[in-house]
């Protein structure tokens, strides 16, 4: 079975700066995706940036990337020039060949003006 | 509408009655999946529709669980004889071709469910 484990429960960053949240994952499949949302308060679980486990190329979103490193398991989400609106939780979650997604435990980011 | 949607927003039941949720997945995406969220336990899958196919249930977590989707759209997701450990936030997300974990899962806001 495929687990998620983020291992940062809470971090924070001043406005305008740079933050990286950190997650690792375990898998045998060779084909597969990884994904971040946030979720604010209002709970609405929303697509930050996602990721395609062939394409060695890391996933770029305006002020949101990723370091995926496939050997390591690893796929971090770097938020640059941080904004208010950029406080929430961020989940990490693997899509592989079920249906399924698994999300980490989440992490909870607050910025600070 | 553009999103998922779900109703109620939020839901207070007493233990022993039954509940049920709705969900509005987006026009034109043929799966629709139920997830819980919960402070303990984290998010966790629990129902998956893909087209006329028969659903996979695997992450009920018990018999008071079921849900059923009507004309490729709407689901409902019903708890019977709620317990307190069914308090959770329940979130529904779709997606366009059913591709499971090799797609991208549109969320909607959930429905947080409240048993006393």
């Amino acid at each position: 079975a495929q687990t998620v484990t983020q291992s940062q429960p809470e971090m924070s960053v001043q406005e305008a700066e740079t933050v990286t949240l950190s997650c690792t994952y375990d898998t045998s499949e060779s084909d597969y995706y990884l994904f971040w949302y946030k979720q604010p308060p209002s709970r609405q679980m929303i697509l930050v940036i996602r990721q395609e486990a062939y394409k060695q190329q890391n996933a770029t979103e305006n002020r949101f990337s990723v370091n995926f490193q496939k050997a390591a398991k690893s796929f971090s989400l770097k938020i640059s020039d941080s904004q208010l609106g950029d406080a929430a939780m961020y989940f990490c979650a693997y899509g592989g060949s079920n249906y399924k997604l698994t999300f980490g435990k989440g992490t909870l980011l607050t910025v600070n003006p | 509408g553009a999103g998922v949607s779900q109703s109620p927003s939020n839901k207070v039941t007493e233990k022993g009655k039954d509940v049920e949720l709705r969900c509005d997945p987006i026009s034109g995406h043929t799966a629709l999946y139920w997830y819980r969220q919960s402070l303990g336990q984290g998010l966790e899958f629990l129902i998956y529709f893909q087209g006329n196919s028969a659903p996979d249930k695997s992450g009920l977590p018990s018999d008071r669980f079921s849900a059923e989707r009507t004309g490729g759209s709407v689901s409902t997701l019903t708890i019977q004889r709620t317990q307190q450990e069914d308090s959770a936030v329940y979130l529904c997300a779709s997606s366009l071709f059913g591709r499971g974990g090799t797609e991208t899962q549109y969320f909607g806001p959930g429905t947080r469910l409240l048993v006393l």
